[in-house]
This record gives C-alpha cells, structure tokens and sequence, in this order.
C-alpha cells in the first residue's frame, strides 16, 4: 500500500496568515503518461463529514474558496491556504487514487 | 438537492452483524462508483469497499469475507452488510461518491455517516 505521511500532525496559524501543509507519499502518485498527479485534499470540520477541497494535486474542487490551492508533484504535495478564515479550521487530509488501495494521510489539525 | 443519507449504525457484540444503508437522491447510485469509508474514533480515514458501476465489488483486506457492499437499484440505496464484527471495526462509517480516474476514485459526494460501536 502506498503510504500518505502529512506534516505537521497540527498547526495554529494567525487570522490572515498563511497556512501550509505538506504531505508525502511512499512511491510517486504521478501517471506519466498523462503528467496527472492522482492525489486529493480534503477538509474535515468537527462532527462533520470530510469536503472535497483540490484533486489532480492542483485543481480546486467547484465552490471551493480560491485561498485554497495545492501543489506538488510526484511524491510531494503542498496543501496552502493563503489567508486564513476562521471557519477553515479542521483537520485536512491528503489521499492518493494511483493505486489501490487508495489511502489517506494521518490528518493535519488546524487551528488558530 | 444531491446527497447521501447514511444509516443503521449502532451497538453490536464481537461476533455479530450488522447493516447499513446509505440512501441516494439527485443523482443515480448504479451509474457511480460508491464507496464506503470509515474513520474509527480520533484517527484517520480508512476505504472498505466499492462497488463499480457494472456490479464488481472490491474490498479493503481488513474486511474481506467479513464484509459485503451491494445496492438495490430500484430504491437507489447502497449497503454494506458486516459480519463477524471485531472491537477494531468501531468507526463512524460514511457512503461516498467516487469520481472515476484513469485508476482508482476521489470522492466528491460523503454522506454524514453512521457510529459502529463493537463491544460487549
């Protein structure tokens, strides 16, 4: 199974600020014969279920603020939110759909 | 309005069985690929199961022979019947909707979940 390991495990981050989580996997999730990285980012508030925020590592998911974005390629990924809103906190996940079966990383907590 | 209205949670002792239901509307349960999640109690996300859209059914090893995904399409429902329930299945369970890819699914769609409890 490939495995999806997030930094940091949690993370406060200021009003306004800029917030930045990293996740990495085990063997490179990038299809190069199409030059798609196949990894999601979901976000998850409290007692809620988790929300599609970006897949193909990049693409924002329709809805979702542009504050959010995501980068990264081959085993590498970045989760940014560029100016934080109160109601962005939560734990936020990255999943890999490259192979089966597709896995999520620990999680990473954000507060304020 | 499109949505999963997942059900049937509850306590159970080791050993027994269970099912869960999870009712789709605004959008066609057998032309999708679905899926169930789970995430036992503070931890992460863990797939089960998921039924493709021509019927084949695929299974996490940590519930394969216990576990068994199907849908009823006339009522546009998908299930998952769980047997020989462990204390390591305790999680709050939730259908999703996968978004097919060149290989496996992201998922767009997840109902609110439902609790398993397995104790004695």
């Amino acid at each position: 199974d490939i495995v999806m390991t997030q930094s940091p495990d949690s993370l406060a981050v200021s009003l306004g600020e800029r917030a930045t989580i990293n996740c990495k996997s085990s063997q490179s999730v990038l299809y190069s014969s199409n030059n798609k990285n196949f990894l999601a980012w979901y976000q998850q508030k409290p007692g809620q279920p988790p929300k599609l925020l970006i897949y193909w590592a990049s693409t924002r998911e329709s809805g979702v603020p542009d504050r959010f974005s995501g980068s990264g390629s081959g085993t590498d990924f970045t989760l940014t939110i560029s100016s934080l809103q109160a109601e962005d906190v939560g734990v936020y996940y990255c999943q890999q759909f490259y192979s089966s079966p597709c896995t999520f990383g620990q999680g990473t907590k954000l507060e304020i | 309005e499109v949505q999963l209205v997942d059900s049937g949670g509850g306590l159970v002792q080791p050993g027994g069985s269970l099912r869960l239901s999870c009712a789709a509307s605004g959008f066609t349960v057998s032309t999708n690929y679905m899926s169930w999640v789970r995430q036992a109690p503070g931890t992460g996300l863990e797939w089960v199961s998921v039924v493709y859209t021509g019927g084949n059914s695929y299974y996490a090893d940590s519930v394969q022979g216990r576990f068994t995904i199907s849908r009823d399409i006339s009522k546009n429902i998908l299930y998952l019947q769980m047997n020989s329930l462990r204390a390591e299945d305790t999680a709050v369970y939730y259908c999703a909707r996968g978004v097919s890819t060149s290989f496996y699914w992201y998922f767009d769609l997840w109902g609110r979940g439902t609790l398993v409890t397995v104790s004695s």
